[in-house]
């Protein structure tokens, strides 16, 4: 079984700051990680993953994550806010093996952005 | 279509109705997911299609939900007599096989009065 928790449900930066959200994971097997965004009244677009390799993964618009096993975090961070970023942020985690690969997520995170 | 679309985006109904929504995939994908989004729950899983094999139901949270996908291609998830608890936002996703990327559609906002 496998389990996500964000730690923070809001988080509040001014525009030009660093985001920083956090994701903690529990899982049996090596984890495939995501990191998903969505805007009001749409469905989740996905930022960036972890499968393997290289543990410090890019996505878009800027965002990036790095995945610590030993500290079990896949933490999200993007170096200065905009505006644009106000949006949720979800965390997922999907176990590596055979199976439905469906995805467990973390409650999320609402991020606003102080002009 | 370019995405995963989903009819209705809204949809209000009464206690004890029943109701179908609908997931129309990305062209080829033989993955298909429902998810449920609400308040005091956050994101769930209820239940998984992969191309011609017995779907994984694991997550429907009672005997009132269900969900058919006919042809490989399109999805409907129905819930009977819907109960206040099932309002949520019902959300489809695809991907080209298990272990891709998953896409998700924009979601049919329920309403149970």
């Amino acid at each position: 079984a496998q389990s996500v928790t964000q730690l923070g449900s809001h988080v509040s930066v001014s525009e030009g700051a660093l985001v920083l959200l956090r994701c903690n994971y529990s899982s049996s097997v090596p984890p495939y990680l995501f990191w998903y965004v969505q805007y009001p009244n749409q469905g989740l677009q996905l930022l960036l993953k972890y499968t393997t390799g290289a543990t410090l993964v890019k996505g878009i618009n800027g965002f990036e994550a790095e995945f610590k096993k030993s500290e079990t975090s896949f933490h999200l961070t993007k170096p200065s806010a905009h505006m644009s970023d106000a949006a949720e942020y979800f965390c997922a985690v999907r176990l590596s093996g055979a199976g439905s690969y469906q995805l467990t997520f973390g409650k999320g995170t609402k991020l606003s952005v102080i002009p | 279509g370019a995405g995963v679309s989903q009819s209705p985006s809204n949809k209000v109904t009464e206690k004890g109705k029943d109701v179908e929504l609908r997931c129309d995939p990305i062209s080829g994908h033989t993955a298909l997911y429902w998810y449920r989004q609400s308040l005091g729950q956050g994101l769930e899983f209820l239940i998984y299609f992969q191309g011609n094999s017995a779907p994984d139901k694991s997550g429907l949270p009672s005997d009132r939900f269900s969900a058919e996908r006919t042809g490989g291609s399109v999805s409907t998830l129905t819930i009977q007599r819907t109960q206040q608890e099932d309002s949520a936002v019902y959300l489809c996703a695809t991907a080209g096989t298990a272990i891709n990327e998953q896409f998700f559609g924009p979601g049919t906002r329920l309403t149970v009065l």
